[in-house]
């Protein structure tokens, strides 16, 4: 396997600007998760599914931010208008729901925003 | 509150020597308290997890002790080596946020040959 694949690795856009991030999670994972990574604020859980339906998204930070998973292997996080204060390494991850593994997430290499 | 957070957020240390990375944490309702290891310009990747009723699990190489009296866990490293050198976060599960993980700030980790 792949691994959890995202697109683009890196995305500089001016603000104002919709910027769309993507992620493949690995096949058979029932779990995808979107976070955010900054110096000042760390990394930061803005959503997470379980069988393409949204749990808790209540990291989002506001209206601007949204995101869809239409199915089991594509998953989008759309911020719309962007700003500068958006620029991060947007990261998705992906687990299963075998017995077990409910720590081990699986990191895509990241999507680093550039909002000017 | 809801934080996990380092004590220290650099470490260096010379190859072959052992390191430990600590961490405290504020919240007692976790299930599973857990580290990763993130390597530049990568994602974090999991290295080993402890539940919250054990003091002590032993992985290849790495040790994570859990002190629930103050609070600390930390992990341990044995025979550092350079690949070793990255950001190390501690992260929990458990409680009202069962289904995800909360990560705290990270810790360098700088291994000289």
């Amino acid at each position: 396997d792949a691994g959890v694949i995202q697109s683009p690795r890196h995305e500089v856009t001016e603000m104002g600007q919709e910027v769309t991030l993507r992620c493949k999670p690995i096949s058979g994972h029932d779990y995808l998760f979107w976070y955010r990574q900054t110096m000042m604020r760390g990394l930061e859980l803005l959503i997470y599914f379980n069988n393409n339906v949204p749990i808790d998204d209540s990291g989002m930070p506001e209206d601007r931010f949204s995101a869809k998973m239409p199915n089991a292997s594509f998953s989008t996080l759309k911020i719309q208008p962007s700003e500068p204060r958006d620029s991060a390494v947007y990261f998705c991850a992906s687990r299963t729901e075998r017995e077990g593994s409910y720590n081990e997430q699986f990191f895509g290499p990241g999507t680093r925003l550039t909002v000017l | 509150g809801e934080s996990v957070g380092l004590h220290l957020p650099t470490l260096s240390v010379q190859e072959g020597d052992n390191s430990i990375i600590n961490c405290a944490y504020s919240n007692s309702a976790s299930d599973y308290f857990i580290w990763y290891k993130q390597e530049s310009g990568k994602g974090p990747q999991f290295i080993i997890d402890i539940r919250s009723n054990m003091d002590k699990r032993q992985g290849q190489r790495v040790t994570v002790l859990l002190n629930k009296t103050v609070k600390h866990l930390s992990l341990q490293i044995a025979a550092t080596q350079p690949g070793d050198s990255a950001v190390y976060f501690c992260a929990r599960r458990g409680g009202t946020s069962y289904g995800k993980l909360t990560f705290g700030q990270g810790t360098i980790l700088t291994v000289h040959p």
